[in-house]
């Protein structure tokens, strides 16, 4: 159990339009989710903290304007970066965990590129 | 606000060398959490360590948790070319966190045949 999917597993957009990314528990429920940006060979950069029915929690200096989360249901969240521009580009990263106290399941990612 | 050190960054070993990564917290820790990133790929769930000098391992990889709960270590024991990726620690962020996990840096193993 514990499997996170993530849509899409890639994506190539022109700069200026907004994409969005889905990340899905497909066999819990997930009563938090977490929104990562990964450059390479670097760490895991929390972005912000999703929880159901609720506004996100962005961590300091992420763009809420930008960077759009919305928290549908128990199962899904998604990101939807806005206005896209080249430095969007990026590895982003979905977690979940069915309780504070849980680890963390991560989706398999999708990988931004703003040409 | 906390901070979780990871060393080292790179690591290149030959296959059936041992390798360890040592994690330190700037705060004590509730539990500590590792996660294998293989290149390419997302982080996965190792384990989670939750007691003072608590020492799990799997197969040839032995994690250990500091008495004071501010450090870790992750220890394989002959490395094989399937043990490549980044080795990651993380412990809770603390406070009214709700789950967050702040992440180290990550260890880079390379392994040579």
């Amino acid at each position: 159990g514990a499997v996170v999917s993530q849509h899409p597993s890639w994506v190539i957009c022109k700069s200026g339009t907004s994409v969005k990314i889905e990340c899905r528990s497909l066999d819990f429920q997930a009563t938090t989710m977490f929104w990562y940006r990964q450059f390479p060979k670097q760490s895991l950069m929390l972005m912000a903290t999703s929880n159901e029915g609720s506004k996100a929690t962005y961590e300091q200096g992420v763009e809420k304007d930008k960077f759009l989360i919305n928290h549908a249901s128990l199962t899904l969240s998604t990101l939807t970066v806005t206005s896209a521009h080249p430095e969007d580009s990026s590895f982003y990263i979905c977690s979940a965990t069915k309780s504070v106290i849980e680890t963390q399941y991560f989706g398999p990612g999708t990988r931004l590129l703003v040409l | 606000g906390q901070q979780v050190m990871q060393i080292p960054q790179y690591q290149h070993v030959q296959e059936g060398e041992d390798f360890t990564t040592y994690c330190n917290s700037s705060t004590t820790l509730s539990n500590i959490q590792w996660y294998k990133q293989r290149p390419g790929g997302h982080p996965v769930f190792l384990i989670q360590l939750v007691k003072s000098g608590e020492v799990k391992k799997q197969k040839r990889l032995t994690f250990q948790f500091g008495e004071a709960k501010k450090n870790s270590s992750l220890h394989i024991t002959a490395t094989q070319t399937t043990d490549v990726g980044t080795y990651f620690c993380a412990g809770p962020a603390g406070g009214t966190s709700y789950g967050k996990l702040t992440f180290g840096q990550g260890t880079i193993l390379t392994v040579h045949p």
